[in-house]
């Protein structure tokens, strides 16, 4: 199977503060990972990817992820939250099927507390 | 430059009606993808194209669901005879090539309501 759990719905941080994300997934491969973040009314936009290498991940907007592949994980860090990070976030799998498209997970509803 | 772009951006139809929901993907996009959001879940895959050819539509929930791109440009997601369960919002998006590496690029999507 090739499926993404992301297991926390919502998180709460207070701006300033870090944060992380969690995503499992499973997946008989490599797996090719990504993180999203969709604001409302927006389109997903890309934050970062991993296809192989390095498994520390930097992405836009000073996020960064860490693929373990022990634990089956690619967890999504940021060092200082702004309020404007404030957003639905979702980590994907891409399939190895249908081509290439990708897997989502239910996503993380990020929110921002001053 | 121009990304995804989709119209309408909201739609709002009566249970029974047909609706067209169209996609233009970046100039140039080999790969096309349709995508459905229901309210607080993920995308989920609908269908892909490769130019003009529709190589794969698993994801379709039922012949009601019909899609094309028939210049290899543009895509057209059509339902007919709308459900309430239809009401989501479709994502386009479209990518440079074929195979694995591949970045995808979202459309704004378009948001369904069936009354």
């Amino acid at each position: 199977a090739q499926s993404v759990t992301q297991p926390d719905i919502h998180i709460t941080v207070s701006e300033g503060a870090s944060l992380e994300l969690r995503c499992n997934y499973s997946y008989g491969a490599t797996p090719y990972l990504f993180w999203y973040v969709q604001s409302p009314g927006q389109g997903l936009q890309l934050l970062l990817k991993y296809f192989s290498g390095d498994t520390l991940v930097q992405g836009i907007k000073g996020f960064e992820a860490e693929f373990k592949r022990s634990q089956s994980s690619f967890n999504l860090r940021k060092p200082s939250v702004h309020w404007s990070d404030a957003a639905e976030y979702f980590c994907a799998l891409q399939r190895g099927d249908s081509g290439y498209a990708l897997n989502f997970g239910k996503g993380t509803s990020l929110l921002v507390t001053p | 430059g121009a990304g995804v772009s989709q119209s309408p951006r909201y739609k709002v139809a009566k249970r029974g009606q047909d609706v067209a929901l169209r996609c233009d993907p970046i100039s140039g996009h080999v790969s096309l993808f349709w995508y459905q959001q229901a309210l607080g879940q993920g995308p989920e895959f609908l269908t892909y194209f490769q130019n003009e050819a529709q190589l794969d539509k698993s994801g379709l929930p039922s012949d009601r669901f019909f899609a094309e791109r028939p210049e290899g440009s543009v895509s057209t997601l059509k339902i007919q005879r709308t459900q309430q369960e239809d009401s989501a919002v479709y994502l386009c998006a479209s990518s440079p090539l074929t195979g694995a590496y591949n970045e995808q690029f979202f459309g704004p999507g378009t948001r369904l309501t069936v009354l």
